[in-house]
């Protein structure tokens, strides 16, 4: 199967601190990783769509200088969340993109004090 | 993006029995139908994909019935166990593997 991980797990940030989060496809290259966020009890919803080697696809109503992505590898994407505060703890999930599936990562819980 | 609608949002079930979960979309474009399987703190996997060229698909203990005209979809779990209490999401895309577009979920419960 495709494996796709996320470094940390869990972080938890003082206010106005940035916090990078990983997202690595171990067995297989991936040119499209997506970004997702969810709040508890509710769905996922698209923040970002990041292709390697070109700049990121943001969603409607998602802050790119907020949330930096960087895709300079193919089996690597980061999201930089930036001058974080405590509306941006979620858990944030990534997925990369194998043929015609998403496989996702196990998610980072993010929590800004 | 466009809505996917997912019922119901929470489910119960005796150990045994088949929950199913209902999804209804709105555009036409969608062309790829994955379900995920997501349990407290992890992130969602994939259990069963359809394309609306096909009407029925089964992996296992799961199915996915597919009804075009109606633009809906489902997800039928035989002989539910214990095991398979984790939230449930339906999805949507147009070209397999590009952005999805994700109902609400449904929160299932399988009692012993």
């Amino acid at each position: 199967g495709a494996v796709v991980s996320q470094h940390p797990s869990r972080v938890i940030c003082k206010s106005g601190t940035s916090v990078k989060i990983e997202c690595r496809s171990l067995d297989f290259q991936a040119t499209t990783m997506f970004w997702y966020r969810q709040f508890p009890k509710q769905s996922l919803m698209l923040m970002a769509t990041s292709n390697e080697g070109s700049k990121a696809t943001y969603e409607q109503g998602v802050e790119k200088d907020k949330f930096l992505i960087n895709h300079a590898s193919l089996t690597l994407s980061t999201l930089t969340v930036t001058s974080a505060h405590p509306e941006d703890s979620s858990f944030y999930i990534c997925s990369a993109r194998r043929e015609d599936t998403q496989y996702f990562g196990p998610g980072t819980r993010l929590t800004v004090l | 993006q466009q809505q996917v609608k997912q019922s119901p949002q929470s489910l119960i079930v005796q150990k045994g029995g088949i929950p199913i979960i209902n999804c209804a979309y709105e555009n036409t474009a969608f062309d790829y139908f994955p379900w995920y399987q997501q349990f407290p703190g992890k992130g969602p996997a994939l259990l069963i994909a359809i394309r609306p060229d096909v009407s029925e698909k089964k992996e296992g203990r799961f199915t996915i019935s597919f009804n075009k005209s109606a633009k809906q979809f489902s997800l039928h779990i035989m002989d539910s166990q214990p095991g398979d209490s984790a939230t449930y999401f339906c999805a949507a895309s147009y070209n397999a593997g590009n952005m999805l577009t994700f109902g609400g979920g449904t929160r299932l419960m399988v009692k012993p």
